[in-house]
């Protein structure tokens, strides 16, 4: 049991270039997430999905896209890179959210733009 | 929109100590809140979690958390520390009545000394 895959692990860009990060899970949850992990700024959530086609902005979605076309996959895609989005991404997934289900995590893909 | 604080950057002990780690929490309607724990290169290791019930949870690795709702807080702790518990720490809150996404604090780093 795999658990939260994502890929790749580190990637850098330069400014203006996209690339997309890829997320998969084996665990069959309905909720997946993406995270932003800055420096003594904790996690902040970029777009979450509750399901398959079903996707919703968070708290800090700007410059960032992303897809649910299967309950396993859900890729962040960001179009023209900018040095703001050097960050540590994750991805998540958790069961449900009414039961109160703890998120499972990946191990993060570091991201640098210069 | 709920929140998390984590007063504290980083809290030393010695091995052997008690060890806490505070949290304190706003949210405009009932509380899920979560500890999670970071090892370096690694995503987010769920630790324990309050949803209802008795104010004192119990979760892995021999940490325990004391959900205290007068002050709004929800300090993570475990009795006697171990070297192997350096880590950084993350508290998170979900308000399940207002909104879907789980927010979290800015993190402590927790190291204990031998």
């Amino acid at each position: 049991n795999a658990g939260v895959t994502q890929t790749p692990k580190f990637r850098i860009l330069k400014i203006g270039q996209s690339m997309t990060l890829q997320c998969a899970q084996d665990m069959n949850h309905n909720y997946m997430y993406w995270y932003r992990q800055d420096p003594g700024m904790g996690l902040k959530l970029i777009y979450y999905s509750v399901g398959a086609g079903i996707t919703d902005k968070g708290e800090v979605p700007n410059g960032y896209n992303v897809s649910r076309s299967t309950t396993e996959d859900f890729p962040l895609r960001l179009e023209l890179a900018a040095p703001s989005q050097t960050s540590v991404y994750f991805c998540a997934s958790s069961y449900g959210q009414a039961s109160g289900s703890p998120l499972h995590f990946g191990n993060g893909t570091r991201l640098t733009v210069t | 929109a709920q929140s998390v604080a984590q007063p504290e950057d980083q809290v030393n002990v010695a091995e052997g100590n008690p060890l806490t780690v505070k949290c304190t929490y706003s949210v405009s309607g009932n509380p899920y809140l979560f500890w999670y724990v970071q090892y370096p290169n690694r995503g987010l290791q769920f630790l324990l979690k309050y949803i209802t019930g008795d104010n004192l949870v119990k979760g892995s690795y021999g940490f325990e958390a004391e959900f205290n709702k007068s002050q709004t807080s929800f300090h993570l702790k475990k009795p006697s520390a171990l070297v192997s518990d350096s880590a950084l720490y993350f508290c998170a809150v979900r308000d399940i009545d207002n909104n879907n996404d789980m927010r979290f604090g800015a993190g402590t780093r927790l190291t204990v000394k031998p």
